[in-house]
């Protein structure tokens, strides 16, 4: 099956600084991933829609110059916690999808922590 | 709206008991149903995908049904072991861009 490969696993950062997460799509190119949110004990929240070439879609509540979000090729999308706060501290995952209406494949996900 | 809810929240079963985890959808028009896995601190591993033309897809121990008429799907384990316990989520899959997750079933099983 296909496989999505999220970096890092677990990033610390200081309040104030930028991070960057990686989703990479290996077994196919993906035009389109999905970013993800996670508080804990709670379901995915979507953050955004991150199209291969174009702007990514924010969801309603999502700042977009907070969260940038690049996706520069077929098989990589990136996200941009930037001016981190320890209230961005969060699960953050990815995802993509074969076709408009195919199967959901996820990345392992990212614990930031911001202090 | 759509929206997809799941029953129960919670379940603890002492190992080796069959089990059922529910998922319910309002809008019908589903293209597929899809569910997944996640272990604390982890992503989603997928289970099983249900093509909306399909009413049940088996993976192991693993049964997962579809009835798109009635708006639900449920999530069948058979023999449950401790390594089962997880969260178990649904997503209904629509056409375009658009799927919706249910809140997922926190599943403990007891040695």
């Amino acid at each position: 099956g296909a496989v999505v490969s999220q970096h890092p696993s677990r990033v610390i950062c200081k309040s104030g600084t930028s991070v960057k997460i990686e989703c990479r799509s290996l077994d196919f190119q993906a035009t389109t991933m999905f970013w993800y949110r996670q508080f804990p004990k709670q379901s995915l929240m979507l953050m955004a829609t991150s199209n291969e070439g174009s702007k990514a879609t924010y969801e309603q509540g999502v700042e977009k110059d907070k969260f940038l979000i690049n996706h520069a090729s077929l098989t990589l999308s990136t996200l941009t916690v930037t001016s981190a706060h320890p209230e961005d501290s969060s699960f953050y995952i990815c995802s993509t999808r074969k076709g408009q209406a195919g199967e959901l494949f996820f990345g392992e996900g990212s614990r930031l922590t911001v202090l | 709206k759509q929206e997809v809810t799941q029953i129960p929240a919670a379940l603890s079963v002492p190992e080796g008991e069959n089990l059922v985890l529910n998922c319910s959808f309002t809008d019908s028009a589903i293209y597929n149903l899809q569910w997944f896995r996640q272990d604390p601190g982890k992503g989603l591993t997928s289970l099983l995908l249900i093509q909306s033309s399909q009413r049940e897809q088996t993976s192991g121990r693993l049964n997962a049904s579809l009835d798109k008429s009635s708006g639900r799907s449920t999530l069948y384990i058979a023999a449950s072991q401790p390594g089962d316990s997880a969260t178990y989520l649904c997503a209904a899959i629509y056409y375009g861009q658009n799927f919706v997750f249910g809140p997922g079933t926190r599943l403990s099983v007891l040695p």
